[in-house]
């Protein structure tokens, strides 16, 4: 299995601030990185896929970078509809596997 | 646009098999690989296993002994089962689509308790 760690484990931010997450795999996992944004009873949303493609729809404050075993997630200025749990997800070593998530809220 | 919903029993006795069933409409479910994942109450999220359109699997390694992912093209649906649950299987499970190496549609969630 590829162990994957996130930090911070929770953020307070403020609105208009960049916000940026860590993500690291426990193997190399080349660019098959995605990131999630999960929020309170709904299912993950897919944000970033291949370690920095936006998916389509998705604002482009989000953005993602990396390759190999560390990863970020950057939101460049944090809106009020960003307060959310933030995961990220390998898809290079089976099984996949998820990090534990980051939470963001407002400060 | 691709939706997913997932149906099936709320509540499963200890020791009895879970049995879930998601429901593809907007795509056809031969394409692409379709993925069950959970997310225990107030936890992470946990890949159990795929199917793709062959009726190839693949599944997670910690629940491998329990699971069975099918597929029913005619109904453009597919299942879980997950046998001799606990109470550790209680959870949120999701289904959703795999282009490659991500999930992009995920269905809503359904909560299933593992409970006499």
């Amino acid at each position: 299995d590829s162990q994957m760690t996130q930090s911070p484990s929770s953020v307070s931010a403020s609105v208009g601030d960049r916000v940026t997450i860590t993500c690291r795999a426990s193997q190399d996992i080349s660019s098959w990185l995605a990131w999630y944004q999960q929020k309170p009873g709904k299912a993950p949303k897919l944000l970033i896929y291949g370690a920095s493609i936006l998916q389509s729809g998705v604002p482009s404050r989000f953005s993602g970078s990396g390759s190999g075993t560390d990863f970020t997630l950057t939101i460049s200025s944090l809106q009020p509809e960003d307060f959310a749990t933030y995961y990220c997800q390998q898809a290079n070593i089976f099984p996949f596997t998820f990090g534990p998530g980051t939470k963001v809220d407002i400060k | 646009q691709v939706r997913l919903q997932e149906s099936g029993p709320g509540l499963v006795k200890p020791s009895e098999t879970l049995s879930l069933t998601c429901t593809v409409s907007g795509d056809s479910i031969s394409s692409y690989y379709w993925s069950w994942i959970r997310q225990p109450p107030g936890k992470g999220l946990e890949w159990i296993g795929y199917i793709y359109n062959s009726g190839s699997t693949s599944y997670n390694p910690s629940l491998k002994s329990r699971v069975t992912i099918s597929v029913d093209t005619s109904k453009n649906q597919f299942s879980l089962k997950l046998t001799s649950v606990t109470a550790a299987d209680t959870a949120v499970y999701y289904c959703a689509r795999d282009p490659g190496s991500e999930f992009d549609f995920w269905g809503q969630g359904y909560l299933v308790t593992v409970s006499s």
